[in-house]
């Protein structure tokens, strides 16, 4: 699976879009990417995934840059409640293993 | 919510006794799996499975091993529980290929 890179940790005021980034340079052609966020102490969440198309449901959008290099997972309106640490991960449907990064850790202010 | 339990959901337990823990599903899913978190280490993978009696190791398998007799569920076990094994546990199924992961709600594991 390819490797991704995020930043360590994000603010983003209440009631504004979030936006977190995700790296992902060496990602290849049949490799899928996923967002899963992880609320405190709590199991982690699946968010959404796409391939190259960009996609939308009811928790967020994900944006793929047309050389699929990178992405971007977009919260709308962040509430307190997405006060979380948000996972990118890269992986293609025929590798079993599913590998977590350290992640984004994402501040909502009040 | 995906069907699946943890069991037990917090247990004490001393140096050099063996423990295992449990992961049971409702889903019928193919794939299971074990991870441990501690902070600063984020989400590290133990042990995988994608079938019935179908296991393999991920990042951190040292001193785990286990078991899956039935599709529903996987078995952690620690057969000599050490304090760095002071963790929590989560268990994730997947269906297919292409799915996502389900999480189960966690097992915080203390090891004195």
């Amino acid at each position: 699976d390819a490797k991704t890179t995020q930043p360590p940790s994000m603010d983003c005021a209440e009631g504004r879009a979030a936006n977190l980034p995700c790296n992902h340079s060496t990602i290849s052609g049949n490799e899928y990417v996923y967002w899963y966020r992880q609320i405190h102490s709590q199991g982690p969440q699946y968010i959404i995934h796409g391939l190259k198309n960009n996609e939308t449901n009811e928790m967020a959008s994900l944006i793929i840059t047309e050389d699929r290099k990178s992405s971007t997972l977009i919260l709308p309106h962040a509430t307190l409640r997405d006060t979380a640490v948000y996972y990118c991960i890269v992986r293609s449907p025929s590798y079993d293993k599913v590998i977590f990064g350290p992640g984004t850790s994402l501040s909502v202010i009040p | 919510d995906a069907g699946i339990t943890q069991s037990p959901r917090h247990k004490v337990t001393e140096t050099g006794t063996p423990v295992t823990l449990r992961c049971h599903q409702t889903e019928n899913h193919r794939y299971m799996y074990w991870y441990r978190q501690d902070p600063g280490h984020g989400l590290r993978l133990i042990h995988y499975s994608y079938g019935v009696k179908d296991t393999d190791k991920g990042e951190v398998s040292d001193g785990y091993s286990v078991s899956r007799s039935k599709t529903e569920d996987f078995l952690l076990t620690l057969e000599s529980a050490t304090s760095s094994q002071t963790s929590v546990y989560f268990c994730a199924i997947r269906e297919q290929e292409y799915n996502e992961q389900f999480f189960g709600p966690g097992t915080r594991l203390t090891v004195l």
